[in-house]
């Protein structure tokens, strides 16, 4: 049973180029989530996806930002002409989509950026 | 708005002294309210979800108990080990579908042997 995975789990750029992340998620996880977490910090809620279709954003995600799930499997998100403040843990999470209220989701190691 | 608060930030405790930490809520309808361990530089850990209040979970030296307004994780007789930071999080039932979980700063516990 493999959990959730992020790669890369480290990333140094430096200001004005552009990143993506990968996320594998479970492989019977239908839902997707993207959260950024910052040192002190809770993880905040990015965005969401149900199979392949997105289905909500932040208001945190800017127009920079782009998040893909292909065939409702990986996901990728981008970030373009990165910015120091886009400095930060993105974590993605999996879960099953609730048959009922309950849904727990489980969380990968994370890809930790730095923008210099 | 939907919101959550944990207290203390940080708490030092020495091997064996039993504590508790604090979530406080206020959300749209609760779904339910999540605890996860989380060590330096990984993700997030699953511990425990509560749904209604009155519901306690256990799981070895933790439990985790709610009411209508806060969440409280106990650590009974910690060992060092146990030092991490414990995040709190709930998913509303105003966010209509879609299971975004709303995290707390989080508590930072040190045991000391």
């Amino acid at each position: 049973d493999t959990g959730v995975s992020q790669n890369p789990r480290h990333k140094i750029t430096k200001r004005g180029q552009n990143v993506t992340f990968r996320c594998d998620p479970i492989s019977e996880h239908n839902r997707l989530y993207w959260y950024r977490q910052t040192l002190g910090q809770g993880p905040e809620f990015l965005t969401y996806f149900q199979n392949e279709a997105q289905l909500e954003k932040s208001r945190l995600l800017s127009d920079r930002f782009s998040a893909e799930r292909p065939k409702g499997s990986f996901s990728t998100l981008e970030i373009q002409r990165t910015e120091q403040g886009d400095s930060a843990m993105y974590l993605c999470a999996s879960s099953l989509a609730p048959r009922t209220t309950q849904e727990t989701q489980y969380f990968g190691p994370g890809t930790r950026l730095l923008v210099l | 708005e939907d919101q959550v608060t944990q207290s203390p930030e940080a708490l030092r405790l020495q091997e064996g002294e039993s504590s508790s930490l604090n979530c406080s809520y206020t959300v749209s309808g609760l779904r339910g309210l999540f605890w996860y361990r989380q060590d330096p530089g990984k993700g997030p850990e699953f511990l425990f979800t509560l749904y209604s209040a009155g519901e306690e979970k256990e799981k070895e030296r933790l439990k985790a108990t709610l009411t209508k307004k806060e969440s409280f994780l106990h650590i009974t007789a910690p060992k060092p080990e146990d030092s991490a930071t414990y995040l709190c999080a709930v998913q509303a039932a105003g966010s209509g579908n879609t299971g975004k979980l709303i995290f707390g700063q989080g508590t930072t516990l040190q045991v000391k042997p």
